[in-house]
């Protein structure tokens, strides 16, 4: 079945430096989408890629969406304390309904 | 307020027993997704319901079981409970569309001792 694997899984850093994560997939996706969990909180959707090569930009967060489908990437320009969470993105495979998550990106920001 | 309402917020129980999760969506949404979070397996998805009929199934166990109601509120039963199921237990709701983001409840934390 669909395997959505991610990196890493945990990255510590200084407030005002960049951060990135990245999503790959066993198999090619429909769609990915990401979500960031506070800590004690639910995930909330951040945003949703669907074509091929992808690039959607939401302040200072960047997202990518591969060529082939099957990976994506988040990256967030000078983080603040305001981004500390968990990083998830989640793939829809084909027609198929289940959103297989990733386990996640632990961001820790420090000032 | 994500619009989905899971209870109770936590349960504590013991091995062997059974309970029951509850899941209300979100007005209008007619999917319901369970899924199970521990600190080392992350977000795994459990199963999904749309209007009453279940969809897809993941990574469930055969003591677990899930059904949706008439009125499209979810329950995920969870049986002969074991330490290992102790775990933060979401819900999410979906719209219509087949693209939909998921809305997430605020989950249960269930401990069993």
């Amino acid at each position: 079945g669909q395997q959505v694997m991610q990196i890493p899984q945990y990255q510590h850093v200084q407030e005002g430096e960049d951060f990135t994560t990245y999503c790959n997939s066993s198999t090619t996706l429909s769609n990915i989408q990401w979500y960031k969990q506070r800590p004690g909180g639910h995930p909330v959707f951040l945003i949703q890629l669907v074509k091929s090569g992808e690039v959607k930009k939401q302040k200072r967060l960047t997202f990518q969406f591969g060529e082939a489908k099957k990976n994506s990437s988040l990256h967030i320009t000078a983080t603040q304390t305001t981004d500390v969470g968990t990083y998830f993105c989640a793939g829809l495979q084909g027609s198929g309904y289940a959103l297989n998550f990733g386990k996640g990106t632990s961001l820790l920001v420090t000032p | 307020d994500s619009g989905v309402t899971q209870t109770p917020k936590h349960l504590i129980t013991a091995t062997g027993q059974r309970v029951t999760l509850r899941c209300s969506p979100r007005s209008g949404d007619l999917s319901v997704y369970w899924y199970q979070q521990s600190l080392d397996q992350g977000l795994q998805f459990l199963i999904q319901y749309y209007n009453g009929e279940e969809r897809a199934k993941g990574n469930i166990l055969e003591r677990f079981s899930a059904q949706q109601f008439p009125d499209l509120h979810s329950e995920l039963n969870l049986s002969s409970l074991e330490l290992g199921d102790s775990a933060l237990y979401f819900c999410a709701s979906r719209g219509p569309g087949s693209n939909e983001k998921l809305f997430f409840g605020s989950g249960t934390q269930l401990s069993v001792l």
